[in-house]
């Protein structure tokens, strides 16, 4: 029951947006967002709770919509930094307390 | 950085032999995970503890086993390697609708 991301590949150019898509087949309480460099461990960027507002930090943003269980990560005027994979991990409603992750989203930024 | 530390981080093993992988925390967090990562697989949940001796299978549970006598440890057991088990493992720790944090990986290589 892996959440469903798409696109499986992003590339871009410096400046340009992006917007990762994130969806699952059950309800769910929580989405989260990693990203993870080539060689490193992911890195948690934010956390979506149900009920909860849209979240952001800098030119990264993301948004839950509970009622169709989906969920989508906003990357606003890339940078180089943000090149890398990323992931969303999805909590169920049942409360069973794992995070289950997608297959990741390759995002590739060009100078 | 969060205190989550895996061990070895690099392991070539005999196919058939007992291989165990080690994860220690010093957060005192509750919930610990073991996740595999696979090109084109992304990160699947192995097992998962949500207390001491609590603990539940993940999505790719056959082949492996784990222990968690002690909040900080979680042990992971693979009871007769296979050449299939060749993967990068991931430990992870959270709390409840906290961020989950990562440890380094372990790169287990079975010949």
């Amino acid at each position: 029951q892996q959440p469903v991301q798409s696109p499986q590949a992003v590339i871009l150019r410096e400046g340009e947006d992006a917007v990762i898509n994130c969806s699952s087949s059950k309800a769910l309480y929580s989405v989260h967002w990693y990203r993870q460099k080539h060689g490193e461990a992911p890195v948690f960027l934010m956390i979506l709770l149900k009920g909860g507002e849209q979240k952001g930090h800098d030119k990264i943003s993301a948004s839950f919509n509970e009622k169709k269980q989906q969920s989508s990560l906003y990357l606003t005027a890339s940078q180089l930094s943000y090149s890398g994979t990323y992931f969303c991990g999805t909590e169920g409603t049942n409360r069973d307390d794992k995070i289950i992750f997608g297959k990741g989203t390759r995002l590739h930024i060009l100078p | 950085d969060a205190g989550i530390t895996q061990s070895p981080r690099h392991k070539v093993t005999e196919t058939g032999t007992p291989v165990t992988l080690r994860c220690h925390q010093t957060e005192n967090h509750r919930y610990m995970y073991w996740y595999r990562q696979d090109p084109g697989h992304g990160l699947r949940l192995i097992h998962y503890s949500y207390g001491v001796k609590d603990t539940d299978k993940g999505e790719v549970s056959d082949g492996y086993s784990v222990s968690r006598s002690k909040t900080e440890d979680f042990l992971l057991t693979l009871e007769s390697a296979t050449s299939s088990q060749t993967s990068v493992y991931f430990c992870a720790i959270s709390g409840r609708q906290l961020e989950a944090f990562f440890g380094q990986g372990t790169r287990l290589t079975v010949v």
